[in-house]
C-alpha cells in the first residue's frame, strides 16, 4: 500500500500569509495526487487534481505542484475562509489520504 | 446542482448490519463512478468502496472486503452500502462521493454531508 505523509500536521498563519503544505508518497505516484479542504462539520471540498489542476470554482490563490513522491499545496495569500484542514490523496492505486494538515489562525 | 444526501446511519451493536443510501441528483447518475469514504470521529479520511458507472465493477478497501457491499440502482439514482458484521472500528461518518469519471479513478469531486454510523461494543 502507498502511504501518504503530510507536513506539518498543524500550522498557524495570519490572513495574507503565503502558506505551503507538503505531501510525500511512499513510492512514486506520478501526478496522481489530489488536494481537499475540509471545514469543521462539513464534507471535504475538491480543490486540486492531477497534482496541479485547479478544480472549477476554486480561487486562483490555491495552487499545487510536484510529481513522483513530493507534492505541495500553496495558498498565496490566506483569506479568513481558508482556515481549515487540508488533505492530500493519491489516486494512483487504491485511494489513500494523508493524515491532514490543520491550518489555524495565528 | 449536484446533490448527494446520505441516510441510514445510526447506532448498531457490534456484529449488526446497516444499509446506507445516497440518492443523487443534478448529474447523469449512470455516467459516473460513485464511492463511499468514511471519517472516524476526530480522524482523517478513509476510502471504503467504489462502484463503476454501470455497476459492473466494484472495489473495496481491505477493511471492508467480505463485510461491505456497494451497489447502485440506476432507476432510483441511488447509491447503497450494505454493511454487515459491524465492528467498533467502523464507527465513522460515511460520505457518499461522486467521481469525475465513469470508471474508478479515485478523484472525488462532490461529496454528501455524511451520515454517522456508531457501533457499540
Amino acid at each position: 500500500d502507498i502511504q501518504m505523509t503530510q507536513s506539518p500536521s498543524s500550522l498557524s498563519a495570519s490572513v495574507g500569509d503565503r502558506v505551503t503544505i507538503t505531501c510525500r508518497a511512499s513510492q512514486s505516484i506520478s501526478s496522481y495526487l489530489n488536494w481537499y479542504q475540509q471545514k469543521p462539520g462539513e464534507a471535504p471540498k475538491f480543490l486540486i487534481y492531477a497534482a496541479s489542476s485547479l478544480q472549477s470554482g476554486v480561487p486562483s490563490r490555491f495552487s499545487g505542484s510536484g510529481s513522483g513522491t513530493d507534492f505541495t499545496l500553496t495558498i498565496s495569500s490566506l483569506q479568513p475562509e481558508d482556515f481549515a484542514t487540508y488533505y492530500c490523496q493519491q489516486s494512483y492505486s487504491a485511494p489513500r489520504f494523508g493524515q491532514g494538515t490543520k491550518l489555524e489562525i495565528k | 446542482e449536484v446533490q448527494l444526501l446520505e441516510s441510514g446511519g445510526g447506532l448498531v451493536q457490534s456484529g449488526g448490519s446497516l444499509r446506507l443510501s445516497c440518492p443523487a441528483s443534478g448529474f447523469t447518475f449512470s455516467s459516473y463512478a460513485m464511492s463511499w469514504v468514511r471519517q472516524a470521529p476526530g480522524k482523517g479520511l478513509e476510502w471504503v468502496s467504489t462502484i463503476s458507472g454501470s455497476g459492473g465493477s466494484t472495489y473495496y478497501a481491505d477493511s471492508a472486503k467480505g463485510r461491505f457491499t456497494i451497489s447502485r440502482d440506476k432507476s432510483k439514482n441511488t447509491l447503497y452500502l450494505q454493511m454487515n458484521s459491524l465492528r467498533a472500528e467502523d464507527t465513522a461518518v460515511y460520505y457518499c462521493a461522486k467521481e469525475i469519471y465513469y470508471d474508478s479513478s479515485g478523484n472525488f469531486d462532490y461529496w454528501g454531508q455524511g451520515t454517522l454510523v456508531t457501533v457499540s461494543s
